[in-house]
Parts: structure tokens; sequence; C-alpha cells
């Protein structure tokens, strides 16, 4: 079955320590987006890829990078993970169509911790 | 600014109609979303609808839309308690909308009591 795969699931880290999460999907599609969600919060856009180019919020950290080397994956880098970033970190993706729907297909999650 | 309002709970019983009410702000968004997000879990996609509709109904699912107020609603007939979740409303705000960025609002807790 085509699908966004996050791994891993659950992710713990120390205070400064950094940290990559992994996104990988199968359903060939063009738009690749973080987002991060905090406890009983909407999910917060950090960032996208449109293919290959990189949109970046205008208030997503400098602590928060990304790399896409392929359609297939895209990865999140957090440099120096402070207490405040422990948070679900959620990867969707939409193809890019005339019509303007972007129905965005999101993976499970992956949990952060950070001690 | 662009803003997604949502109630924060919502509580019925097995069997009953459940309503969930969103707001938004911004009126150039074409597409109008409800996710649902169940425990520990990613968001999965439950329907859409495009602004030119006032209505959509997907099994047990009804999606209205009343675009003057701004004013989107998710009905689940005959809630059962598989339904309990968090569900969200998203539009696509205009700055956003070439690349499909979602503003979410913050979700509804639904807890269905049997």
């Amino acid at each position: 079955d085509a699908m966004v795969i996050q791994n891993p699931r659950y992710q713990v880290t120390q205070f400064g320590k950094p940290v990559t999460l992994s996104c990988s999907q199968t359903l060939n599609h063009n738009v690749m987006y973080w987002y991060q969600q905090k406890s009983s919060q909407a999910p917060k856009l950090l960032f996208h890829y449109y293919d290959k180019d990189f949109n970046n919020e205008a208030d997503t950290p400098d602590n928060f990078q990304s790399r896409r080397p392929n359609t297939s994956f895209c990865f999140l880098d957090i440099r120096s993970p402070g207490l405040g970033d422990a948070a679900m970190y959620l990867c969707a993706t939409s193809r890019f169509p005339g019509s303007g729907n972007y129905e965005q297909y999101f993976g499970p999650g992956t949990r952060l911790t950070v001690t | 600014g662009e803003d997604v309002e949502q109630s924060l709970f919502l509580s019925v019983r097995e069997g009953d109609s459940s309503v969930i009410n969103c707001t938004y702000t911004d009126s150039s968004s074409t597409y109008l979303y409800w996710y649902k997000q169940e425990p520990g879990a990613g968001l999965q996609l439950l329907t859409y609808i495009f602004s030119n509709m006032d209505m959509k109904q997907d099994q047990r699912l009804t999606v209205l839309l009343n675009k003057k107020d701004k004013h989107l609603s998710l009905r689940i007939a005959d809630t059962q308690t598989g339904d309990s979740a968090i569900y969200f409303c998203a539009e696509t705000p205009q700055d956003g909308g070439s690349q499909g960025n979602l503003i979410f609002g913050k979700g509804t807790k639904l807890s269905v009591k049997p």
C-alpha cells in the first residue's frame, strides 16, 4: 500500500545533542511537509519541499533544518534540541495539482523527547 | 492574519449525531478540510469541500459550508466509540495556497460515551 513512513516512532535525545528524524513516501508526491505538533495544539508547519525547492516558514527557528535527497525521502535535522522542542513531528505529502486541492497524507509521526 | 477556530471539546452518546464547528478567516480559501487524529497517531484526511459547494456528504459524514459567515461544520451520523478522536479543520490560505500549506485549527476532542 502507498504510504508515508516515519522513523523512528519515538526518539529520545539529550539537550543540545543533534537529532535527525526521517520520512519516506511511496506515493510519488511532489510536495513534502514537516509539521511540529505540541500537546493539545494544532500542527504547525515548519517547512516544505516542492520537488527540490525548499520553503521555510518565517517563524521556523534556525535550529531546524531539512534535507530532501530524492523524491521519496525527507529528513528533519534539529541541530541543538532544547526542552521546548519536545513535540510530535509529523511528515506529510501532497501532489501538486492544477485544481488547488492539496490533500495531504500524513505519516504516523515521531514523538521527540528531550532530556 | 489567518486563523481557524474550533471549540475544544464535544461529548456525545453512542448512536447520536455529532456536529463539530469551525470558523476560518481567509475567504479566498478554495478547499477546506477535515482531519481526524487518534491518540499517538498522525492525521487522517476524512473529507474536504470545495468553496463553491454548500454541502458534501460521504457515508456518515456531512460537511456544510457557509462561505458568507466563513463557517464550516462536520456532522457525524450514528456516532460510534471508534469515532472518539481529535478532529481538525484546516484551510489553505491565499498566500500559502500555491503549494498547499494548511492552517489548522486547534482541534475538537470528540468523546463518545457508550
